[in-house]
């Protein structure tokens, strides 16, 4: 089988880091990305990772452990614009190579 | 910058009836797929379709649900006798061959209600 976890909600302040953890089990890993989505939009497309280490893109990055099967979205200097839904998304063999969400983590920036 | 687009935004339909939805994805792009996303819950794949045939489908893709690529441009699916449990924001998404570090491209989805 396959399962993803992720934190349900996440608060913080504007200006401030905050890291979205996910795990996942599968047997048919190739990679995993991040998607953000606003309230009522469609998910948009942040990073992949299909190698262990970090990504950066600009005030977003990304990191993976493929022997922990563990990977987290980091997100620095946070804007109230920030605040929106964060999937994690494997890339699993099991489904063809295509991308299986997780349960999304609801990330609220306070002011 | 390209996008896909997505037709009707929302759609309402009564139970039993057979609704299509339709998709314009990205032009280049050689990889589409179907996802949906019951209201607050996380978004689930439907099925991928490459080179005019389905390449994979999940467990939630059974014989009640359809897609087609009728002409060059449009992707939709067809859902037959619908059922309450169908409500949901269904996303249409394309992708280059083989180009997953650029993702997915969204289109801003249906909502269908069904009543």
């Amino acid at each position: 089988g396959q399962s993803l976890e992720q934190p349900s909600e996440v608060t913080a302040v504007e200006g401030a880091i905050v890291q979205i953890n996910c795990t996942y089990q599968t047997s048919g890993f190739y990679g995993l990305s991040w998607y953000q989505q606003h309230d009522g939009g469609a998910p948009t497309f942040l990073s992949y990772n299909a190698l262990d280490g970090l990504e950066e893109t600009g005030r977003f990055s990304s990191f993976l452990s493929r022997s922990d099967s563990y990977g987290y979205l980091l997100l620095q200097e946070l804007q109230m614009k920030d605040s929106a839904s964060y999937f994690c998304a494997v890339r699993d063999h099991n489904y063809g190579q295509n991308f299986v969400f997780g349960p999304g983590t609801r990330l609220s920036v306070l002011p | 910058e390209p996008e896909v687009t997505q037709t009707p935004s929302h759609q309402v339909t009564q139970m039993g009836q057979e609704v299509i939805l339709r998709c314009v994805p990205i032009s280049n792009h050689l990889y589409f797929y179907w996802y949906r996303q019951i209201l607050g819950q996380k978004v689930e794949f439907l099925v991928s379709f490459y080179n005019n045939e389905i390449s994979e489908k999940s467990e939630i893709f059974d014989d009640q649900f359809s897609v087609e690529r009728p002409d060059g441009s449009n992707f939709t699916l067809k859902i037959r006798s619908t059922k309450l449990e169908d409500s949901a924001m269904y996303f249409c998404a394309s992708s280059e061959e083989e180009r997953y570090n650029y993702g997915y491209t969204f289109g801003s989805g249906t909502r269908l209600t069904v009543v």
